[in-house]
């Protein structure tokens, strides 16, 4: 079935630098791809998504291409705040029903 | 503003009891979920609507029951508490007939069972 793998954290990083969390699918359609973001204390909410093969997503900063040849859909962020300090989940949908998420990644930035 | 709203923030149980967690959506959805999530396991699902009075199971259903009576509303029903679901319960709405939407959450819900 569908399935997400995303890098385990937790990841730390210092206040402005370059972010990568990894997010590989496996999926037997055309999925739509998501990132949802958590912050302490809160429900998840959208961050970004992309609904076709090289469509790049981006909010706040965050970016993330659809990479059908590598079923990737890697997150990025040039230059990090202590306010990104979140829960990171990867999701796909291939249809109008479920979303299957990734066991998501935590990240700290440190000031 | 879209919402969805969890009834309770933090909710202590005991074992042996009869727990309601109720989700309402004001975005007239068709389709509203319910998740747990556990440190390491991430977003596990348990179940979801599709319609009212229409329910199907998802990836850890034991122990637990749906209800959908209102099209705004989705209950998740532990029929007997055990400590093992001791967790953070998400719910989530999504519109239907339109592909590539995404969920919307509530806040969640901590439920300990001691």
């Amino acid at each position: 079935g569908d399935s997400v793998t995303q890098m385990e954290g937790p990841v730390t990083l210092s206040e402005e630098a370059f972010l990568t969390i990894n997010c590989t699918y496996t999926a037997t359609g055309y999925p739509s791809l998501f990132w949802y973001v958590q912050y302490p204390g809160e429900g998840l909410q959208l961050l970004l998504k992309a609904t076709k093969a090289d469509d790049k997503g981006s909010n706040k900063g965050f970016e993330a291409t659809y990479r059908k040849e590598t079923t990737s859909f890697h997150l990025e962020k040039g230059s990090v705040q202590v306010s990104d300090s979140a829960v990171y989940f990867c999701a796909l949908s291939e249809g109008q029903d479920k979303i299957i998420f990734g066991k998501g990644t935590r990240l700290h930035i440190l000031p | 503003d879209v919402k969805v709203t969890q009834s309770s923030r933090y909710l202590v149980k005991r074992t042996g009891e009869k727990v309601f967690l109720e989700c309402v959506q004001d975005m007239d959805h068709e389709n509203m979920f319910w998740y747990r999530q556990d440190p390491g396991l991430g977003l596990r699902l348990i179940y979801f609507s599709y319609d009212v009075k229409m329910k199907e199971k998802g990836d850890i259903p034991e122990g637990y029951s749906v209800s959908r009576e209102k099209k705004e509303r989705f209950s998740l029903i532990l029929e007997s508490a055990s400590t093992n679901q001791t967790s953070m319960y998400l719910c989530a709405s999504r519109r239907s007939g339109i592909m590539n939407t995404e969920a919307f959450f509530g806040q969640g819900t901590r439920l300990t069972v001691v």
